[in-house]
């Protein structure tokens, strides 16, 4: 059984271009979750797909980041016009719905590093 | 809104000692879920245990144990005969509910950094 996998592993940019980080979630999984963790930080929560709907954003994700999950497999998030404070390690999740609760495994993570 | 403290920041033992891994957590909600994950120094969040508000049965699963005491409000884990794989941050969460979907998202604490020596 594949795990969930993230690309790029590792992504270095400089202040204001565009980054993408794709998201493979375990092959039956249907809920994916996207989290930022910067260091000595725990995770926190940035948005939530059940197939290819999200259906709650939090409000550290800013006009700045998109995140989409076309067709209700992997997922994309984006973010336009990188901010140093964006540098962070950003970690995808996915879970299968089978009654509360969920399960989530985790991606091995993008880090990102803004310059 | 749900909170989680790990006060231990960092913990560093000798191996073959037992360790325990402290978390409390604030919550409204009647019904809730408890997790603990492990992230070595891969980064990886390898998921351990999860346990329900109803349910304050310890649990055994080889050297690790947790202690789940809804009067405390704390989920605290210990390892036992600790060992060098053991090394690394320990993250305690707990769910809050998704609006919309039927699932929860996690609130993690800032985790606890253990360092087993040889």
């Amino acid at each position: 059984d594949t795990g969930v996998s993230q690309d790029p592993r590792h992504k270095i940019t400089k202040r204001g271009q565009n980054v993408t980080f794709r998201c493979d979630p375990i092959s039956e999984h249907n809920r994916l979750y996207w989290y930022r963790q910067t260091l000595g930080q725990g995770p926190e929560f940035l948005t939530y797909f059940q197939n290819e709907a999200q259906l709650e954003k939090s409000r550290l994700l800013s006009d700045r980041f998109s995140a989409e999950r076309p067709k209700g497999s992997f997922s994309t998030l984006e973010i336009q016009r990188t901010e140093q404070g964006d540098s962070a390690m950003y970690l995808c999740a996915s879970s299968f719905e089978q009654g509360l609760p969920d399960t989530q495994y985790f991606g091995p993570g993008t880090r990102l590093t803004v310059l | 809104a749900q909170k989680v403290t790990q006060a231990q920041t960092e913990i560093s033992v000798v191996e073959k000692e037992d360790v325990t891994l402290d978390c409390v957590y604030e919550t409204r909600d009647t019904t809730y879920y408890l997790f603990w994950y492990k992230q070595p120094p891969s980064g990886e969040l390898v998921f351990l245990i999860r346990r329900n508000s109803f349910d304050e049965q310890n649990e055994i699963s080889g050297r690790y144990s947790w202690n789940f005491q809804k009067s405390t409000s704390s989920f605290n884990f210990t390892i036992t005969a600790s060992q060098v794989v053991d090394s690394a941050v320990y993250f305690c969460a707990l769910s809050e509910p998704i609006t919309q979907g039927g699932s929860e998202k996690l609130v993690f604490g800032k985790g606890t950094k253990l360092t087993v020596n040889p």
